[in-house]
């Protein structure tokens, strides 16, 4: 298919993990991305990955990219009722770094 | 450095009249990307522009619906006599031209 999609909810207890979970469809895309959008809020970029890599960490965030598979994941350690939001996968489509979004996972953490 | 500016944060407009989105992209950034999120929808691709250029346009409306970014001042999206369905919140983005996209806080079109 074109979309990129996403399971739409998760719901974590604080302090465990959340894995979200990401398939998008151009095998060519140079660049995926993780953006973070609280309500009411703009989208902040939270990490990219290149292609050419398999794994990228940055503090409490992990990501994982499965090329073969078209899978991308975003790990958040210890999560925290801050990371409560909405995440949005994204990946580049076309010559001109346009970013082709999923519809969102919206995290819930609770106590 | 003050990031992606977009303006107004709310617009409020009667069927048939005109908005019009404004977007100063980061300082040093000559890319610009408009992009519409419905509710509880993602954000769709609009229209890419370079400094005077429409770069790519494919996911603007045929009708209505236009997009520009001077050499001077921001970029505006510009839709004119707006219906129900234009609602939604409008985000722009800017670039140096490299994998690294900025957004702005959106403006939020609501039409009555």
């Amino acid at each position: 298919g074109e979309d990129v999609e996403q399971s739409l909810f998760l719901s974590v207890r604080e302090g465990d993990s959340s894995v979200i979970n990401c398939t998008y469809t151009d095998s060519s895309s140079t660049y995926l991305y993780w953006y973070k959008q609280e309500p009411g809020a703009g989208l902040q970029l939270l990490t990219y990955i290149f292609s050419n890599m398999d794994m990228k960490q940055d503090q409490r965030l992990t990501v994982l990219l499965n090329k073969k598979d078209k899978h991308l994941s975003l790990r958040i350690a210890d999560t925290q009722t801050g990371d409560s939001a909405i995440y949005f996968c994204a990946e580049i489509r076309g010559g001109y770094n346009k970013l082709i979004f999923g519809a969102g996972t919206r995290l819930a953490v609770h106590p | 450095n003050a990031g992606v500016m977009q303006n107004p944060r709310h617009l409020v407009r009667r069927r048939g009249q005109e908005a019009r989105l404004r977007c100063s992209p980061m300082k040093g950034h000559s890319h610009v990307y408009w992009y519409r999120q419905l509710p509880e929808e993602g954000l769709k691709f609009m229209v890419y522009l370079q400094k005077e250029n429409i770069i790519d346009e494919s996911g603007m409306p045929k009708e209505r619906f236009s997009a520009e970014f001077p050499k001077e001042g921001p970029s505006i999206l510009r839709i004119q006599q707006v219906v129900r369905g234009d609602s939604a919140a409008y985000f722009c983005a800017s670039s140096l031209g490299n994998e690294k996209l900025f957004f702005g806080s959106g403006t939020q079109l609501s039409v009555l």
